[in-house]
């Protein structure tokens, strides 16, 4: 019972350097989105998606893209790494139905220097 | 606008004393659903109560109960008979449409022995 698995767990990028981080879910959720945890803040939401071939802007889209070819994969892709962009990044997935809890990866903590 | 406000960076409480921590929040849907995470040192999220906007009782879990007020849009999370293991970051959320969930900045609750 894997839920939701994120990789890498820990990355170092150089400003202007892209990467991608990987997210993958076994629980066949619809729902997915993927949120960044700034030091002693709460999390904000960058992207998410709804189904294969559906994803939308949250509140912090700027310097990031997604896409979503199957229900399982929903990867974040940062171009042009800022050190803005320094952060824990937390992948989760829901059923699509109701207001259920979200089920979360065990993040990323990204430093971009 | 902030959706979910948690106006206490930092709670102390004795062990096996209860404690409150405080979450207010801001919506004019009729249907959402409060949520409750814990996220300790090592980082990960995890999930503790729950309350829907409908619910007539309050939510409990084991040590956990959420004290759910309508009419002054709050949803209190207590931890009665707090233990050494309950030190960790609290955050209060809230869904309103199925597509999101969004986080409070948080409270640091540590537990005295």
């Amino acid at each position: 019972n894997a839920g939701v698995t994120q990789t890498p767990k820990f990355r170092i990028l150089k400003i202007g350097q892209s990467m991608t981080l990987q997210c993958t879910q076994d629980m066949n959720h619809n729902y997915m989105y993927w949120y960044r945890q700034d030091p002693g803040m709460g999390l904000k939401l960058i992207y998410y998606s709804v189904g294969a071939g559906i994803t939308d802007k949250g509140e912090v889209p700027n310097g990031y893209n997604v896409s979503r070819s199957t229900t399982e994969d929903f990867p974040l892709r940062l171009e042009l790494a800022a050190p803005s962009q320094t952060s824990v990044y937390f992948c989760a997935s829901s059923p699509g139905t109701g207001y259920g809890k979200l089920f979360f990866g065990s993040g990323t903590q990204l430093s971009v220097l | 606008a902030q959706k979910i406000t948690q106006t206490q960076p930092g709670m102390f409480v004795q062990e096996k004393e209860a404690v409150t921590l405080d979450c207010t929040y801001d919506t004019s849907d009729p249907s959402y659903g409060l949520f409750w995470y814990k996220q300790p040192s090592s980082g990960e999220m995890i999930f503790l109560i729950y309350q829907g906007s409908y619910d007539q009782q309050n939510a409990t879990e084991g040590r956990y109960s959420l004290n759910f007020q309508k009419a002054r849009k709050s949803a209190n999370l207590v931890i009665s008979a707090s233990q050494l293991g309950d030190s960790a970051m609290y955050f209060c959320a809230m869904r309103e449409g199925i597509n999101d969930m969004r986080f409070g900045a948080g409270t640091r609750l540590t537990v005295k022995p």
